[in-house]
C-alpha cells in the first residue's frame, strides 16, 4: 500500500527558533499533500492543502506566514513553524493523494509531535 | 456550519462482541464519510468509504451505513478483539478539494 513519511518523528526546541517537517510519499507521486495539527484528545484540524508547484491554500485562521508549506516535487512537502512559541505545540500530521478523483484515499504519514520550550 | 460529532468519546466492550460506532452531522449531507483507525502517536489509517447514495458498506468484519434521514453514519466492528482498540475518527468529505473534517474520535477498548 501507499506509504507517506514525516520527519523528524519528534522535535524539542527552544521559543523562536524555527521548525521544519518534512513530508513524502515514497512509492507513489502525490498530486495533493494536506498538513493537520491534532491537540491531545481533540480531532485533525486541516492547515492547508498543498499542490506541486503550486501555494498552498490556508484554512482560515491559520497564519501563512507562521506556517511555511513548499511543495518542491510530487513526492515532498516541508511545512516550517517559523518562530515558534509554547503554543505551537503540537501533533502534526500529512498526509497526500495520488489521484485527482473527488473521494481519493488520503494516506497519512505518522506525525511528528513539536514541543516548544 | 456542518459539525461532525461522534458522541462517544470512549467505549469499553468485551472480546468478541459487535462494537458500534457513531457519527452524525448537523446540517447538509456529505458526498461521502470515511472511517479510520488512529493509534496513538500515529497518523489515522484509511478503513472505509461509504457514498451518501450508499446504505452500507462492508470489509471483512467491518460494516458501516449511511443514513441521510438521521444524518448519522454506524461502524460496526464484529467479533472485536483486543487488537481492535484504538480510536476511531469519521471524516466527512465532498467538500471540495477532496478535504476532509474529522469528527473528535472515540476511543474504542476491547477488554479480554
Amino acid at each position: 500500500g501507499a506509504v507517506v513519511s514525516q520527519h523528524p518523528s519528534w522535535v524539542i526546541c527552544k521559543s523562536g527558533t524555527s521548525v521544519k517537517i518534512e513530508c513524502r510519499s515514497l512509492d507513489f507521486q502525490a498530486t495533493t499533500m494536506f498538513w493537520y495539527r491534532q491537540f491531545p484528545k481533540q480531532s485533525l484540524m486541516l492547515m492547508a492543502t498543498s499542490n506541486e508547484g503550486s501555494k498552498a491554500t490556508y484554512e482560515q485562521g491559520v497564519e501563512k506566514d507562521k506556517f511555511l508549506i513548499n511543495h518542491a516535487s510530487l513526492t515532498l512537502s516541508t511545512l516550517t513553524v517559523t518562530s515558534a512559541h509554547p503554543e505551537d505545540s503540537s501533533f502534526y500530521i500529512c498526509s497526500a493523494i495520488s489521484g485527482t478523483g473527488v473521494t481519493d484515499t488520503q494516506y497519512f504519514g505518522p506525525g511528528t509531535r513539536l514541543t516548544v520550550l | 456550519s456542518q459539525k461532525i460529532e461522534q458522541n462517544s468519546e470512549a467505549l469499553n466492550i468485551q472480546e468478541g462482541k459487535t462494537a458500534t460506532l457513531t457519527c452524525n452531522y448537523t446540517n447538509y449531507s456529505p458526498a461521502y464519510l470515511q472511517w479510520y483507525r488512529q493509534d496513538p502517536g500515529r497518523g489515522p489509517v484509511f478503513l472505509l468509504l461509504i457514498r451518501e447514495n450508499e446504505k452500507e458498506k462492508r470489509k471483512e468484519r467491518l460494516k458501516v451505513t449511511f443514513d441521510t434521514t438521521l444524518k448519522q453514519s454506524l461502524f460496526h466492528i464484529t467479533a472485536s478483539q483486543p487488537a481492535d482498540s484504538a480510536t476511531y475518527l469519521c471524516a466527512q468529505g465532498g467538500g471540495g478539494g477532496n478535504k476532509l473534517t474529522f469528527g473528535t474520535g472515540t476511543q474504542l477498548k476491547v477488554e479480554l
